[in-house]
């Protein structure tokens, strides 16, 4: 079974500020790992994706996450948040060597940037 | 650049009723997936769809759902009798890899 957990439901950060949003994971193989931004009555929209190669990924609007395999984790990082970037932010995985394809969701983490 | 499409946007129905959600995955992509978000919680997978059939689903996908790919273009998820636990967000993706583009979700609100 495969699982996610965002630790932390509110995080909030001053504009300017370096942000990280937090996700561990659990497979029992070797993961895919994805980040996805909700904006309030849209839907989920991707941010970036850990396939392989490269721990640190880099992705839309300058965001970017590790991956951190000893620590099972993917956190999601960005070095001078924007108000803009107040959204709701989910972190997913799926098994890399599993047949099944469907991803599984943390509980996300409502992102606030103050102005 | 392609989106995955839904209709409708927001669905209200009576309990009991039937309802007919509607998606248009981007053209290219031969896998489609339906999840729901009940209001506050996480998003949770409901069914896969490959090669016009259910490759995947969730303990909640019972015999109240169904799915189809009526034609080329359009991929439904059928609730044959609502009850009130379906209301949710209802959002469907597809991807030709790895990575799921998801629609702007239908809110389903049974009454």
């Amino acid at each position: 079974a495969q699982s996610v957990a965002q630790p932390e439901d509110q995080v909030n950060v001053a504009e300017g500020n370096p942000l990280t949003v937090k996700c561990t994971y659990s497979v029992s193989g070797n993961p895919y790992l994805f980040w996805y931004v909700q904006y309030p009555n849209r839907g989920l929209q991707f941010l970036l994706k850990y396939i392989t190669g490269d721990n640190l990924v880099k992705g839309s609007y300058g965001f970017e996450a590790e991956f951190n395999k000893s620590q099972t984790s993917f956190h999601l990082k960005k070095p001078s948040a924007l108000v803009s970037d107040s959204a709701l932010y989910f972190c997913a995985v799926r098994d890399r060597g599993g047949s099944a394809r469907q991803l599984t969701f943390g509980s996300g983490t409502q992102l606030t940037v103050l102005p | 650049e392609p989106e995955v499409t839904q209709t409708p946007s927001h669905q209200v129905t009576q309990m009991g009723q039937e309802v007919i959600l509607r998606c248009v995955p981007i053209s290219n992509h031969l896998y489609f997936y339906w999840y729901r978000q009940i209001l506050g919680q996480k998003v949770e997978f409901l069914v896969s769809f490959y090669n016009n059939e259910i490759s995947e689903k969730s303990e909640i996908f019972d015999d109240q759902f169904s799915v189809e790919r009526p034609d080329g273009s359009n991929f439904t998820l059928k609730i044959r009798s609502t009850k009130l636990e379906d209301s949710a967000m209802y959002f469907c993706a597809s991807n030709p890899a790895d990575t799921q583009y998801f629609g702007p979700g239908t809110r389903l609100t049974v009454l």
